[in-house]
Formats: structure tokens, sequence, C-alpha cells
């Protein structure tokens, strides 16, 4: 069946530096969806990306679907405090409901 | 405002002890789960319900039993039979359910603890 693994699981920086997180698939995508946890909190939708090649910005953070629509990645730039927590690109599996993987933690030192 | 409210936020439980976990959206949508997170885990989908009146088993079912009987409601329950139910349990809804397009909208969960 299809599977999305998420790069990596863990990643600190320092504040100000960037990051990136990277969702694979093994088969074609119809679309993606990536969700932001703050620690202690409750996932939070970010953004839905649909078209082969998109890129779509929020501020800080850019994401893109690949051109194969088999990949997708979150970048954020110059790394703040407030970006910390998990960033999750459920796998989209038709029949069910959105599968959440562990995510990516991402942990900023000021 | 609208959303999604879950009750209670924190629960103690003694084992062998049932306990049920409130989840009640005003968004008006047909389609609603339950998650369970344990630490430093993704989410695990125990069960979701597409529309009123009907609900199906996700990956980790057992020990849990759900109802939809009320559009905006779909309480959990954890049974004695589940064998670690300590965890954080995330209630989610989305507008309609048709080839997972919508986004998902969190409750902010409930922090089951089992004595």
């Amino acid at each position: 069946g299809q599977q999305v693994m998420q790069i990596p699981q863990y990643q600190h920086v320092q504040e100000g530096e960037d990051f990136t997180t990277y969702c694979n698939s093994s088969t074609t995508l119809s679309n993606i969806q990536w969700y932001k946890q703050r620690p202690g909190g409750h996932p939070v939708f970010l953004i839905q990306l649909v078209k082969s090649g998109e890129v779509k910005k929020q501020k800080r953070l850019t994401f893109q679907f690949g051109e194969a629509k088999k990949n997708s990645s979150l970048h954020i730039t110059a790394t703040q405090t407030t970006d910390v927590g998990t960033y999750f690109c459920p796998q989209n599996q038709a029949g069910t409901a959105l599968i959440f993987g562990k995510g990516t933690t991402l942990s900023v030192s000021s | 405002d609208g959303g999604i409210t879950q009750s209670p936020k924190y629960l103690f439980r003694k084992e062998g002890q049932n306990v049920t976990l409130s989840c009640e959206q005003n968004l008006n949508h047909d389609a609603m789960y339950w998650y369970r997170q344990d630490p430093g885990q993704g989410l695990r989908l125990i069960y979701y319900s597409q529309i009123v009146n009907d609900f199906q088993k996700g990956d980790i079912a057992e020990g849990y039993s759900v109802s939809r009987e009320k559009k905006e409601s779909f309480p959990l329950t954890v049974t004695s039979a589940q064998k670690n139910p300590t965890a954080f349990y995330l209630c989610a809804s989305s507008p309609r359910w048709f080839a997972n397009t919508g986004e998902l909208f969190f409750g902010e969960g409930s922090r089951l603890t089992v004595l």
C-alpha cells in the first residue's frame, strides 16, 4: 500500500537557522496536507497542496509538492522559538482516515 | 465560536474502570475521528465516523467503543479491556468524507492516566 516516510524524525537548530522536513511517498499522491503540533498541544492544519510542482508560502514557511506528486517539503527560513513543535504530513490513503506518522520534531535554541 | 470541544482535559482512572471521553463539534461537519497519541509518537487512528449513525474501526480499535447518534457528538469509551490506556486522546472532524481532501480540525485533547 501507499507509504509516506517523513525525515528527519528530529532536528535541532539554533534560532535563525533554516529548517527543512521532507515527506516521500512510494506512490503518487492526490494531495498532501501539513500539520503542526506544538508541545502539549493539538495538531493544527497548515496547508494542503494539490497540484504537481506547487509551491506555497506562509510568511517564513515554504511548502512544495514535487513534480511527480510523490514528495513534499516544508522549509522554514530563519527559525524562531515559536516554530518549535512536531510537523506532520499525514498519509492520505483511500478508504480510511488520514494516517499520521511520527512527524518531524523541531527544537530551537536561542 | 465554532470548534471542537473535548472533555475532560485531564482524567485519572483506576484499572478496571471504563471511562468515556466526550467530543462535541458545532462546525456542522459530517466526519469525526478519534486518535491516540503516546509520548514521542505519532497519532494512531482508533475509530472514525463518516456520517451520523455510522462508524468504522481504525488501526487500534480493540478495547475502545464509540457511538455516533448525533452529528455533533462522537464519544469514545475506553474500556477495561484496553491494556494500556494511558495516553493523549485527540478528537477531530472534517466537513465531508470524500477522498480525505478536507482538513482535519482537532480538539484540544484529553489526557487519560490510569493509576
